[in-house]
């Protein structure tokens, strides 16, 4: 059964922390992994990493993928009360299934 | 642009009702997939669809329908609904897998009393 965990499920830390958040994978026909980040509404998309070791970045926030250890890093630099959020990985599968697969997230909490 | 619209916001249903939650998507994406999530279980798939016309089920179908008669529309049926139904749903559309990722409407919540 295809299976995406995250780690830790929750987090508290203090403004300019680095935090890092985890998630490996078990997906039959792995085809790429996403980061998105949830708020009080809809999941917007971070990132899609589909190639290991290729540092994806945007401001503050970067990711990687290792696909020989099937795990993803999401790490947060200097952090703001605004990156407060539960953050998602899902793995989607190749074999025009068009299916996510979900973690149950890591909800991070930035305190001033 | 308005990207995925999901009808209503907020629904408080009994027991046995039926109800439609409706979906629409203006970007002209061929996927759109409706998912619920739960408190500590992440997104489940409920349904998909790869184009008009073609549906199927995902993790967790059971209690409800889906049509995909045009490409923008892509309806959730609860048919009879149930406690257990009680949930945030989310409808999500993109082109396509591996081309672009799944952009999210802003969900609807769901209480069934």
């Amino acid at each position: 059964e295809d299976k995406v965990v995250q780690s830790p499920l929750s987090l508290v830390v203090h403004e300019g922390d680095t935090v890092t958040l985890n998630c490996s994978y078990e997906v039959t026909n792995f085809r790429s992994l996403l980061w998105y980040k949830q708020e009080k509404k809809a999941p917007t998309f971070l990132f899609m990493l589909t190639s290991s070791g290729i540092e994806k970045k945007s401001g503050r926030l970067s990711s990687i993928l290792d696909k020989k250890e099937l795990f993803s890093i999401l790490n947060i630099t200097a952090t703001q009360t605004g990156d407060s959020a539960i953050y998602l990985c899902a793995v989607e599968r190749q074999g025009g299934s068009e299916k996510l697969v979900f973690g149950k997230g890591t909800k991070l909490t930035v305190n001033p | 642009n308005a990207g995925v619209t999901q009808t209503p916001k907020f629904q408080v249903l009994k027991t046995g009702q039926s109800m439609t939650l409706q979906c629409a998507q203006d970007m002209n994406h061929e996927y759109m997939s409706w998912y619920r999530q739960d408190p500590g279980m992440g997104l489940r798939l409920i349904h998909y669809s790869v184009g008009a016309g073609i549906t199927d089920q995902g993790e967790v179908p059971n209690g409800y329908n889906v049509s995909r008669s045009t490409t923008e529309d892509f309806p959730l049926r609860l048919l009879s609904a149930a406690p257990s139904q009680t949930s945030v749903y989310f409808c999500a559309s993109s082109y396509g897998q591996g081309i672009q990722p799944q952009h999210f409407g802003d969900g609807t919540r769901l209480s069934i009393l």
